[in-house]
């Protein structure tokens, strides 16, 4: 079965400082999609970056960028230089091929950046 | 250019009343897709509308319809409401509804509380 597993409930970091979210998925396809969303307390999610699983670089986009390790079925989110406005619940989610965009998401991480 | 929107924004039932949630993609999308987020959890899919035929059904009972009209915009109904249909429910769009890198794009979302 499809899964994904996001093991820290609660994450804490100093302003300006990097941080790593972890995500790790369980599947069989070769291929698929991974994304990264944040979701603040208004409660839309904020789409910030995708990795394919057959793109060879990791992905990046400004802060953002994404520790891609195929063999080892994990995605990490690295923020680089964090700002207090990063304090938010972040979730990992995956996608599958088929004719469905259908994503299946862990359970988020909660960061909170401190002053 | 406008992003997902979702309406209403908030909305108070009791058990056993019915609800129509509503849902505008950004221009240019085709696909919309339902998503249920109990609080504390990761969102939950629901349904997939693509070219106003349901691509995608999540593990949802009969009470849960959706449907998408000719402009895209989308509408998702419960009927019979129990407690446990109180959440966040999320709407997305995207280019195709496909996996991959058709990254969907969430709204506001509705907070429905169930008495």
């Amino acid at each position: 079965a499809q899964k994904i597993t996001q093991t820290q409930p609660g994450m804490f970091v100093q302003e300006k400082e990097a941080v790593t979210l972890d995500c790790t998925y369980d599947t069989s396809d070769q291929s698929y999609g991974l994304f990264w969303y944040k979701q603040p307390s208004s409660g839309e999610m904020i789409f910030l970056i995708y990795q394919g699983s057959y793109d060879e670089q990791n992905a990046t986009e400004g802060r953002y960028s994404l520790n891609f390790q195929k063999a080892r079925k994990s995605a990490n989110l690295v923020i680089s230089a964090s700002q207090l406005g990063d304090s938010a619940m972040y979730f990992c989610a995956m996608s599958f091929p088929g004719n469905t965009g259908k994503l299946i998401f862990g359970q988020g991480t909660t960061l909170q950046v401190k002053p | 250019d406008a992003g997902v929107t979702q309406s209403p924004t908030h909305l108070i039932k009791t058990r056993g009343q019915q609800v129509t949630l509503r849902c505008s993609p950004i221009s240019g999308h085709k696909s919309v897709s339902w998503y249920q987020q109990v609080l504390g959890q990761g969102p939950q899919f629901i349904f997939q509308y693509y070219e106003k035929e349901e691509r995608g059904r999540g593990n949802f009972p009969d009470r849960f319809s959706a449907r998408q009209f000719p402009n895209y915009s989308s509408e998702l109904n419960v009927n019979a409401l129990l407690l446990g249909d109180s959440a966040l429910y999320l709407c997305a769009s995207s280019l195709w509804g496909l996996a991959g890198g058709d990254t969907q794009y969430f709204g506001p979302g509705t907070r429905l509380t169930v008495l």
